[in-house]
């Protein structure tokens, strides 16, 4: 099993629809990240959390929520999705001791 | 503002040649600088990483430079293989917190 699940792997949802994409992790880890990537533009991050009761905003988290359910289990919604928000979504896991972030398998979305 | 620049956006290299992706920051507060690797389909993983306070690592045929001073670092892969032919990201983060990632390049390595 992946150290770092994500569920669904795809979606493709109407503009104005509610959607949250899952991730779940194996590691242990305390800290948890959402992750955007678009051609040419990288990896750009939206939200993340050193543990349960901590969350932040990251460069881009306009028109993004997250829940963090459990230390494992960390979530992102979009509250009323628009195009603009098609993208491969990445949810990351990472040990406050450790260095190396563990990367899930993505979520490609797609607004229409 | 992109906190790490990344070049080229794309490179085909020969197979045997070398590959070369560079990177760059301003930050001077970055004290870990790792590169990740993503195939098709799949998520990053880690490839190899560096600390400042060293100027190279090498991994097998995969090489960091670090320049403090210029506030630069790259990876060469050596003996480039089409296996190697993936999406490259370079990152940096502070103090165990978020990474700030480059643009990424696109590695093609022609048998």
């Amino acid at each position: 099993d992946a150290d770092v699940t994500q569920t669904p792997r795809n979606r493709i949802t109407k503009t104005g629809k509610r959607i949250m994409l899952e991730c779940s992790q194996t590691k242990g880890h305390d800290r948890m990240y959402w992750y955007r990537q678009d051609p040419g533009l990288g990896l750009r991050l939206i939200y993340y959390s050193f543990d349960v009761k901590d969350i932040n905003k990251g460069e881009i988290s306009d028109g993004y929520s997250v829940s963090r359910q459990a230390q494992a289990k960390f979530s992102l919604s979009l509250e009323s999705a628009i195009p603009n928000q098609t993208a491969l979504y990445f949810c990351a896991s990472r040990g406050s001791l450790n260095t190396e972030a563990f990367f899930g398998q993505g979520t490609r979305l797609t607004v229409v | 503002q992109q906190q790490v620049k990344q070049s080229p956006q794309s490179l085909i290299v020969q197979k045997g040649g070398i590959s070369i992706i560079n990177c760059a920051y301003e930050n001077t507060a970055f004290d870990y600088f790792p590169w990740y690797q993503q195939f098709p389909g799949k998520g990053p993983a880690l490839l190899i990483a560096i600390r400042p306070d060293v100027s190279e690592k090498k991994e097998g045929r995969f090489t960091i430079s670090f320049n403090k001073s210029a506030k630069q670092f790259s990876l060469h892969i050596m003996d480039s293989q089409p296996g190697d032919s993936a999406t490259y990201f370079c990152a940096a983060s502070i103090m165990g917190n978020q990474f700030y990632f480059g643009t990424g390049t696109s590695l093609t390595v022609i048998p």
